[in-house]
């Protein structure tokens, strides 16, 4: 049982780049999320997607789009790379309805932008 | 103020310590509590959930002062492994994980 996979693990960009972070999950979760975590910001919320077809926004939406392709899989995607972008990336899923339910986290992305 | 604040340590202890972090919270209106641990450079993972009774798993015990706004952790017997950071998370709204709010961390590194 994989549980929640992501790649890639480490990516560097330079300005204005775009590329898409993939994320998968096996456990048959409704809920899905993109966080990212810098030092002295602790985990910030991206986007989420409560069930398949739907996406929100969460905390930092700014310069990233997502993509809920199906229930097991939600893309995060940097249309035009900024070094503020710099971050570990976090894909986390969830089941949904479910009281106090955890947040199963994939390995994360280790992104650096020049 | 932070609307979640955590110690953010080191805290050293030896093998076999006791050990207890805080987490304060600032809206009084939080629903849900817990607690996650974080290794170096992996991805936080479950720890517990804070139970407004308290509730204990093995070696941790979690605990919430909702009249003072805060969540405790309590470490006994403290082994290695267990060095990592702990993260306090708060939830706003019950049962909605879009609605999580994350400390900083405390780290903890228990020595030989």
């Amino acid at each position: 049982n994989a549980g929640v996979t992501q790649t890639p693990k480490f990516q560097v960009l330079k300005t204005g780049q775009s590329m898409t972070l993939q994320c998968a999950q096996d456990m048959n979760h409704n809920s899905m999320y993109w966080y990212r975590q810098d030092p002295g910001m602790g985990l910030r919320l991206i986007y989420y997607s409560a069930s398949e077809g739907t996406t929100d926004k969460g905390e930092v939406p700014n310069g990233y789009n997502v993509s809920r392709l199906n229930k097991r899989e939600f893309s995060l995607r940097l249309e035009s790379a900024a070094p503020s972008q710099t971050s570990v990336y976090f894909c986390a899923s969830s089941e949904v309805g479910v009281y106090n339910s955890p947040l199963h986290f994939g390995n994360g992305t280790r992104l650096t932008v020049t | 103020r932070k609307e979640v604040e955590q110690d953010p340590g080191p805290f050293n202890v030896p093998e076999g310590a006791t050990v207890a972090f805080n987490c304060t919270y600032s809206n009084s209106a939080s629903q849900s509590f817990f607690w996650y641990r974080q290794d170096c450079r992996k991805e936080p993972k479950l720890l517990m959930s804070v139970y407004s009774s308290g509730n204990e798993d093995g070696r941790f015990t979690a605990q919430l002062n909702r009249a003072s706004q805060y969540i405790s952790l309590l470490i006994r017997d403290s082994k290695l492994s267990d060095s990592a950071t702990y993260l306090c998370v708060v939830n706003t709204e019950a049962g909605n994980n879009r609605k999580l709010i994350w400390g900083l961390g405390t780290s903890l590194a228990v020595n030989p």
